[in-house]
């Protein structure tokens, strides 16, 4: 069965510093891999999809970058966090002819 | 594109009484539908999903939705509630393989004793 996993699952970060949360997925091969942020009390807002590696589209201009070095693996980046980048961020995959989307167990970053 | 619309944003119900979660979607193409459930501070969770076949989906933790293509809705039920089934929950739409999921603001559900 597949599974997927994120780190680290709490984050507290200074502004200015950088960040890198890092999402695996398990059991598949060729995934279709998200990041998501939620606000507290908000909805999901897409960040970053991919469909291969090296392949990222971008869904809204921001701080922060997405890499996909490997097939299973996709990292989230910033090189200098900003207050609202605080939130809990969410890794997702899909299959790459599947349609269902399943998330990890998502990341808590507080930037102070 | 598509968008979804969960009109209530919080939702409290009595131990044991029914309760109903609002789901409304707009596509222009045939969709695939879905409700999560995220409990606090982790994931979220599949409770059930539509892709095709009978619009009266069962899903796990005794819930269920039905798919209504001329109202353009996926309501959520659960016949009976326990105080454990407190979480918020998203109902989400897609009409592409694996790249555009679009989800709703979510809807509390607080599940009171």
């Amino acid at each position: 069965s597949q599974t997927i996993h994120q780190w680290p699952a709490t984050l507290v970060q200074p502004v200015g510093s950088p960040l890198s949360l890092e999402c695996t997925v398990e059991g598949t091969s060729n995934p279709n891999l998200y990041w998501y942020r939620q606000a507290a009390g908000r909805g999901l807002q897409l960040l970053f999809y991919s469909v291969g590696i090296g392949q990222i589209s971008s869904e809204v201009p921001q701080n922060l970058s997405a890499s996909r070095p490997q097939d299973r693996q996709f990292i989230l980046s910033s090189k200098k966090l900003l207050l609202s980048d605080s939130g809990f961020y969410l890794c997702a995959w899909s299959k790459s002819s599947g349609n269902t989307i399943y998330f990890g167990e998502g990341s808590w970053l507080t930037v102070v | 594109a598509q968008s979804v619309t969960q009109l209530d944003s919080q939702v409290p119900v009595f131990e044991e009484a029914p309760v109903e979660l609002r789901c409304n979607y707009s596509s222009s193409v045939s969709v695939y539908l879905f409700w999560y459930v995220q409990y606090p501070n982790q994931g979220l969770q599949l409770l059930l999903k539509y892709l095709s076949g009978s619009t009266l989906v069962k899903g796990i933790n005794g819930f269920e939705a039905e798919f209504n293509k001329s109202q353009t809705s996926f309501h959520l039920r659960k016949p009976s509630v326990h105080i454990s089934d407190t979480a918020e929950y998203f109902c989400a739409v897609t009409s592409n393989y694996g790249q555009n999921f679009v989800f709703g603001p979510g809807t509390r559900l607080s599940v009171l004793p």
